[in-house]
């Protein structure tokens, strides 16, 4: 059964600090791995999307990197601000898209 | 909107009722999925579509739970005879095509039910 971790539950830390956050999954048969951000009261949103072919992917301060033998991924977080303050989840997708997610980091980044 | 959208946004219902929560994709999206979220819990696979069909039932919690599509759209969410354990943000996704098992899923805003 696929077990996604996530490490750590919470972050603090003060604006423009660059900060990582980690993903683990159990299973290496996986066809992609995404990471979304959540913010209080509201739904999903999609950050990056790494298919398991894949090393990495960017999108402007964001930077995802999938090591799917070893089961890890990280998300890379460059010069944070105020307005990152969410809670990031990563995900794992099995052929049919089912996403298995981890229990999530919430992020404080402190003016 | 381009999004999807889900109804209504939040529901509150008494034990022993049954409720109906609405997903409406984004036009085009074959492929259609229902999650759980809860303290407990986190984030929890409920249900996949692929148009009208349901091929992984895998992660209702019991037979209380079903779910339709119809017209390879709309999609409603049945919960019979609540149970306050039932409580959760239901999340409704879509992607263009899930049998590639490849492409993004975009999330709706959820349903907060509330069972008293």
């Amino acid at each position: 059964k696929q077990e996604v971790t996530q490490i750590p539950a919470a972050l603090s830390v003060p604006e423009g600090e660059n900060l990582v956050l980690n993903c683990s999954f159990t299973d290496s048969a996986i066809y992609n791995l995404q990471w979304f951000r959540q913010d209080p009261g509201k739904g999903l949103t999609s950050l990056l999307l790494i298919q398991s072919s894949q090393r990495e992917q960017t999108s402007g301060r964001l930077n995802a990197s999938l090591d799917k033998s070893s089961g890890r991924s990280t998300l890379y977080i460059a010069a944070s601000q105020p307005g990152d303050s969410a809670t990031y989840l990563c995900a794992v997708s099995s052929n049919t898209g089912k996403l298995i997610f981890g229990q999530g980091t919430t992020l404080q980044v402190k003016p | 909107g381009a999004g999807v959208s889900q109804s209504p946004s939040n529901k509150v219902t008494e034990k022993g009722k049954d409720v109906e929560l609405r997903c409406d994709p984004i036009s085009g999206h074959t492929a259609l999925y229902w999650y759980r979220q809860s303290l407990g819990q986190g984030l929890e696979f409920l249900i996949y579509f692929q148009g009208n069909s349901a091929p992984d039932k895998s992660g209702l919690p019991s037979d209380r739970f079903s779910a339709e599509r119809t017209g390879g759209s709309v999609s409603t969410l049945t919960i019979q005879r609540t149970q306050q354990e039932d409580s959760a943000v239901y999340l409704c996704a879509s992607s263009l095509d899930g049998g590639r098992g490849g492409d993004t899923q975009y999330f709706g805003p959820g349903t907060r039910l509330t069972v008293l």
